[in-house]
């Protein structure tokens, strides 16, 4: 089965602070793709990167970057010097053969930032 | 480029009534996703469709169906609703060439409450 872990329910942390967001996957998929999403009050989700199982190198975009690491199963996120607009809530997805073109997402973390 | 469009954004429905959501892809865009996100379960996929066709089904009841039209345009049914119907409704649109898993684009999603 695949199966997506987001551990922490709840960050709270103060602006300019660092953040790190953790993704835990299962499957027995050899292909695969892993996803962050932000869902702000609006309720869109809003795409923020696409990794496939093949490329683990890491990323970084601007304030964003994420580690992608098969041996411990990870796809962990993480944002420098937060922002008060970065309060939002990040869902980690997975997809795979197994389901499809379907996305099996955690259950989220919101993370707060304040000023 | 538009986005994802959903409407309506808001709707109140009666416990056995139906009702429809309509969801407008992002031009060029030939597959259509729904899934529902409730606080008890989250985000979850109900189906897909591409070219007209469904091509991925989740675990929901029969229900709720879909159906996706030529201009790739998307409605999804739900008949005799019940109360844990309530739940934010979220499209979503991708190119998906094939079965590749590319990046989905959400809209900002339908609020169904049911009475």
């Amino acid at each position: 089965a695949q199966k997506v872990t987001q551990a922490q329910t709840e960050i709270s942390v103060v602006e300019k602070e660092d953040v790190t967001l953790d993704c835990v996957y299962e499957t027995r998929d050899t292909t695969y793709y892993l996803f962050w999403y932000k869902q702000p009050p609006s309720g869109e989700l809003v795409f923020l990167i696409r990794r496939n199982s093949f490329d683990e190198q890491n990323e970084i975009s601007g304030r964003y970057s994420w580690n992608f690491q098969k041996s411990t199963s990870s796809f962990n996120f993480t944002i420098t010097a937060s922002q008060v607009v970065d309060s939002a809530v990040y869902f980690c997805a997975l997809s795979g053969n197994q389901a499809g073109t379907a996305l099996i997402f955690g259950k989220g973390t919101t993370l707060s930032v304040s000023s | 480029k538009a986005g994802v469009t959903q409407t309506p954004r808001y709707l109140i429905k009666t416990r056995g009534q139906q009702v429809t959501l309509s969801c407008s892809p992002i031009s060029g865009h030939r597959s259509v996703s729904w899934y529902q996100q409730t606080p008890g379960q989250g985000l979850q996929f109900l189906f897909e469709y591409f070219s007209e066709t469904q091509r991925n089904k989740g675990n929901f009841p029969g229900r709720f169906s879909g159906r996706q039209f030529s201009n790739s345009r998307s409605e999804m049914n739900v008949s005799t609703l019940e109360l844990g119907d309530s739940a934010l409704y979220l499209c979503a649109s991708s190119l998906s060439r094939g079965r590749m898993n590319t990046e989905a684009f959400f809209g900002q999603g339908t609020r169904l409450t049911v009475v």
